[in-house]
């Protein structure tokens, strides 16, 4: 089994809507982000979490909340989907290896989002 | 805004050739440097970490760093067409902190 999922894989919703992206991880990582990617623009981050009682902004955050249910689960909302918020959304954890001095990221299969 | 920057590509280089794919950064309190591959609608997927000056070799995969010039580089020897992807330089300033992503080289190898 993949360690990071997310759920939808694909989702295509409506402006206004109001949308729930998920994602769980085994890696036993304390560490969760939410990015997205744009054709052009790459990878944008846009809320991370290091702990369950700990959530930051990151540089996109507008339009965009979440939740991190447990350490193994972190969810994105979109209140009220708009159009420009069609994009490729990933989920990753980190962790500090034995011997590292950096935390790595591992990235979910991602969602792809479409707002009509 | 710190910033990641790499040629969009595409770069093109034929089957058995080494490919060179550059990234420079602009805050020197980079500490540490990774490379993601990302094949088209897929996750980005990590290649290799370096985190010292000097050069960092994993089979067919070379990273060099040089922290005086904010640069860090990937070969890749023995370029397969199964290397066609676009690959991500990614940069953490505070450990732990997230990544700060470039937008990515295209490499298209050739048969």
């Amino acid at each position: 089994d993949a360690d990071v999922t997310q759920t939808p894989r694909n989702r295509i919703t409506k402006t206004g809507k109001r949308i729930m992206l998920e994602c769980s991880q085994t890696k036993g990582h304390d560490r969760m982000y939410w990015y997205r990617q744009d054709p052009g623009l790459g990878l944008r981050l846009i809320y991370y979490s290091f702990d369950v009682k700990d959530i930051n902004k990151g540089e996109i955050s507008d339009g965009y909340s979440v939740s991190r249910q447990a350490q193994a689960k972190f969810s994105l909302s979109l209140e009220s989907a708009i159009p420009n918020q069609t994009a490729l959304y990933f989920c990753a954890t980190s962790d500090k290896p034995s011997g590292r001095s950096s935390y790595e990221q591992y990235f979910g299969p991602g969602t792809r989002l479409t707002v009509t | 805004q710190k910033e990641v920057e790499q040629n969009s590509g595409p770069l093109s280089v034929p089957e058995g050739a080494i490919a060179s794919l550059n990234c420079t950064y602009s805050d020197r309190g980079s500490q540490s440097f990774f490379w993601y591959r990302q094949y088209s609608g897929k996750s980005p997927e990590l290649i290799m970490f370096i985190y010292s000056n000097g050069d960092k070799e994993d089979g067919r995969f070379t990273a060099q760093l040089n922290k005086a010039s904010q640069y860090v580089s990937l070969l890749i020897r023995d370029s397969q067409p199964s290397d066609s992807a676009t690959y991500l330089c990614a940069v953490n300033v505070n450990s732990g902190y997230a990544l700060n992503f470039g937008k990515g080289t295209s490499l298209l190898v050739t048969p």
